[in-house]
Formats: C-alpha cells, sequence, structure tokens
C-alpha cells in the first residue's frame, strides 16, 4: 500500500480563495519532502524542498508568497497555494525521504499527487 | 546544472515487441539514476534505480544500465505487455544518500502505448 499519503486527490477552487494539500508519510519519519508540479503532458517541476523545523527552500522561479509551504513535523508537510488563479491549476505531487536510509541510499516515495482546479 | 533528456514520444508498439526509451544526463558529480512511471491518473511509482556507475536496475522485466562513459541510462524491456501502457521518466538525483539526495530532476517524459 501506499507509504506517502497525498490529500486531497482531487480539488476545485474559485479563483481568490486558498487551498491546502497535504503530504504525510505514513510508516516512517522523513525530515526532507519535495514538492513538484506537473502541468498537463508535461515533466514535473521541482518546486521546493520542505525541511521540519525550517523554512522551505524555493526553486528559481517559485513563487514563496503564493505557494506556501509548512513542514510541521517529520511526517508532514502541507503546501498552500494562496489566492490560487486559473494559471495554478495543475497536479501537484509530493516526495518524502526516508529518514532512516539517510546515509546508504535514501529512500524516496511519491505521493498520488493532487490535481487543483481553480474556477 | 544537472538535465535529463529522454527521446520523444510518443511510442506505440505491438505487444512483445522489443523496448528501448533513450535517456541521457548531464550532471556535476556522480549523480543517482532512476525510471519512474506514471499510470494515467496516478502519482509516480519507482520503477528501477541505480546509484553509480555500470550499476544495472531492474525490476518487472524492465532494465537499465548507468552508463558514465556515455552519461546514458536507457530502459529496455524484451516484451512489452499491454498493461506497460503509461509515461516513463528518466530522472535524476545529486549523490547516493545524504543531504541532496532526494532532489529530483526529471526529464520530459515518453508516452508508451502498447496495443495487442
Amino acid at each position: 500500500g501506499a507509504v506517502v499519503s497525498q490529500h486531497p486527490s482531487w480539488v476545485i477552487c474559485k479563483s481568490g480563495t486558498s487551498v491546502k494539500i497535504e503530504c504525510r508519510s505514513l510508516d516512517f519519519q522523513a525530515t526532507t519532502m519535495f514538492w513538484y508540479r506537473q502541468f498537463p503532458k508535461q515533466s514535473l517541476m521541482l518546486m521546493a524542498t520542505s525541511n521540519e523545523g525550517s523554512k522551505a527552500t524555493y526553486e528559481q522561479g517559485v513563487e514563496k508568497d503564493k505557494f506556501l509551504i509548512n513542514h510541521a513535523s517529520l511526517t508532514l508537510s502541507t503546501l498552500t497555494v494562496t489566492s490560487a488563479h486559473p494559471e495554478d491549476s495543475s497536479f501537484y505531487i509530493c516526495s518524502a525521504r526516508d529518514d532512516r536510509t539517510f546515509h546508504s541510499g535514501n529512500t524516496i516515495y511519491f505521493g498520488e499527487g493532487s490535481w487543483l482546479t481553480v474556477v | 546544472g544537472n538535465s535529463v533528456t529522454q527521446m520523444e514520444g510518443p511510442v506505440t508498439l505491438s505487444e512483445e515487441a522489443f523496448l528501448t526509451i533513450n535517456c541521457t544526463y548531464t550532471a556535476t558529480g556522480y549523480p543517482s539514476l532512476f525510471w519512474y512511471v506514471q499510470y494515467p491518473g496516478e502519482g509516480l511509482q519507482l520503477l528501477l534505480k541505480a546509484t553509480k556507475a555500470d550499476d544495472k536496475g531492474s525490476n518487472k522485466g524492465f532494465e537499465a544500465t548507468y552508463r558514465k562513459e556515455t552519461t546514458s541510462f536507457h530502459l529496455e524491456k524484451g516484451s512489452v505487455q499491454v498493461s506497460d501502457s503509461a509515461v516513463y521518466f528518466c530522472a535524476l538525483s545529486e549523490g547516493a544518500g545524504g543531504t541532496s539526495y532526494g532532489k529530483l530532476t526529471f526529464g520530459q517524459g515518453t508516452i508508451l502505448t502498447v496495443h495487442p
């Protein structure tokens, strides 16, 4: 079964509202998680690296005030899309790095992804 | 910076045909290399990986060998099935462990369709 749970799987929101997506590691601790965005029929682009207990590291071109990331515990990171607009509609997917295998080649697990549609 | 280039698709094959999807990369240091598969409407599943030169990753009949001399990690399968129809992504991560590991750079993806 899934070891990283992402919720919600689908969300539709109105322009100007905010929406929160959760990424949860189910049976391991993950100090570091990653958030990606995928446009239709395109590849995945890393948005930010989420670190428990510290500020997220954003990739160039990603607005940190628009895409708020909070890594509140060793098993949960959240991505909040603030003041969403139709151009934010996309597939968002997270991954979590298993702390147990930090030095030997961490195992990376992906969530199931979240489809966001802004109307 | 790091980059991954995959062969352009889509790729359409008949069942039991041989599959090759080319992947080349540029990276500093010694990256780890991955193939991920994405079925329609779903997230990513790790198909196989290799963490050092000459390593061969294999899973479900798929294979890929980490070729440092040609900076390649081509995906192969000897006999594809209809159920293999999906999008395949080649990716790399810095190192084989530690703080940089897991930050993936993806190729553009290759759509594979297998007909009965």
